[in-house]
Formats: C-alpha cells, structure tokens, sequence
C-alpha cells in the first residue's frame, strides 16, 4: 500500500539554524500539506500546496516557514531560522483531491526536530 | 473560530467496549473525522462521516454524530492492547479550506 514518507525521522539543530525536512507524498496525489505537533498539544495545520503554490497557510506559518516542491516527488518544508519553539514533530501529509470523506489526508510517519 | 475538544485519558479492560468523546464548537464542519496515533508513528486514518449523517459503523468502529449537540464518539467493540493509542477527532469546515481541525487527543489505554 502506498504511503507517505519522511526523513529524517528526527533532526537536532542549533537555535538559529536553517532546517530542511523532507518528505515524499503518494504518488497520485495532487495536494500537499504540512501539520506540526508540540509535545503534549494538538495537531496544527501549517500549509496547504496545490498546483506549485501554498493554497493555505496557518498564522504559524510566518516568513521563517517556505514549502517547495522540488522536483516531482519531493515536499519540502523550510525553516530559515529555527526558534526553540519550533522544536515539534512535523507530519507532511497528501490528498489526492480536494477531501471529500474517504478521499482524505494520508500522513507520514513525522520527523521530530529539537532545537536546542 | 473552531475549537474541539476531547478528555485526555480512557482506560478500559480487554474485551470490553470503548467509547472515545469528541466535541466541536463550529456547526459548519462538513466532515469529521478519528485518527490513530501508536507511539513513534503518523496519525492512521480510521474512519469519517459527513455530516448529514448520524451514525455509520465500520467492523468494530461506530461513530455517532448528533449535530444539535455538536457530539461525535468514536465506540471501539470488543477492545484489544493492540487498540491502545491516541485518538484524534479532526473536523473540516464549510469553507475552510483543505485543513483539518484536530482535537487534544485520547490517550486510550488497554488493561488486561
């Protein structure tokens, strides 16, 4: 079954590091997304990217954050700066279409960063 | 704005059913959704139900929707250890876009 994949599965970095966290969504989907969970707290939707572009983004989402695609396979989330606060596990998640019940978000396993 | 909530912990003994809560402030969620999470691993979608519904059952999953009272519960039938995870709720809104709305979690712990 197809699923999606991140790496790395944990990341360490330095307070004012740029960190990049990658992941590779179902083949077939066309819409992407990326989520975060702090430790002990909700999951919280960061983006949304369809067609090459953020479709939408959270408040969380602010100047430190950029989603690319680099190629056809790969999704990828920067922070340009990274903050404590940013130390979370990140789950990329895809959809092959815009949800409609069954058709839904498929998630990665998450890559845990810890900025120190 | 939309706020869903959960309690935090369920414990239940093997075999035994488990019900896992959910309630939702905005009446404009269109689907709603339960997620698993085993420790170390992704958010494993389990089961939805649009919102016109009021319940649909999937082998030992039934959810119940009751809209007037802004409630969605998650009944796990004859529970197993291998049930114990945390469960998320998530809800996506009219107009909100492709984001879901997820909820503090249910820690559900299986004791034999």
């Amino acid at each position: 079954e197809p699923e999606v994949t991140q790496t790395p599965s944990h990341q360490v970095t330095q307070m004012g590091q740029e960190v990049i966290l990658r992941c590779v969504p179902i083949s077939n989907h066309l819409y992407f997304y990326w989520y975060r969970q702090i430790l002990g707290q909700k999951v919280e939707f960061l983006v949304s990217f369809y067609n090459n572009e953020i479709s939408e983004k959270s408040e969380i989402f602010d100047d430190q954050f950029s989603v690319e695609r680099p190629d056809g396979s790969n999704f990828t989330l920067k922070i340009r700066s990274t903050k404590l606060e940013d130390s979370a596990m990140y789950f990329c998640a895809s959809s092959p279409i815009r949800l409609a019940g069954s058709e839904t978000q498929y998630f990665g396993p998450g890559t845990r960063l810890l900025v120190l | 704005g939309e706020d869903v909530e959960q309690s935090l912990f369920l414990s239940v003994r093997e075999g035994d059913s488990s019900v896992i809560n959910c309630t939702y402030t905005d009446s404009s969620s269109t689907y709603l959704y339960w997620y698993k999470q085993e420790p170390g691993a992704g958010l494993q979608l389990l089961t939805y139900i649009f919102s016109n519904m009021d319940m649909k059952q999937d082998q030992r999953l039934t959810v119940l929707l009751n809209k007037k009272d802004k409630h969605l519960s998650l009944r796990i039938a004859d529970t197993q250890t291998g049930d114990s995870a945390i469960y998320f709720c998530a809800e996506i809104l009219t107009g909100g876009g492709n984001k879901l709305t997820f909820g503090t979690g249910t820690q559900l712990k299986v004791e034999l």
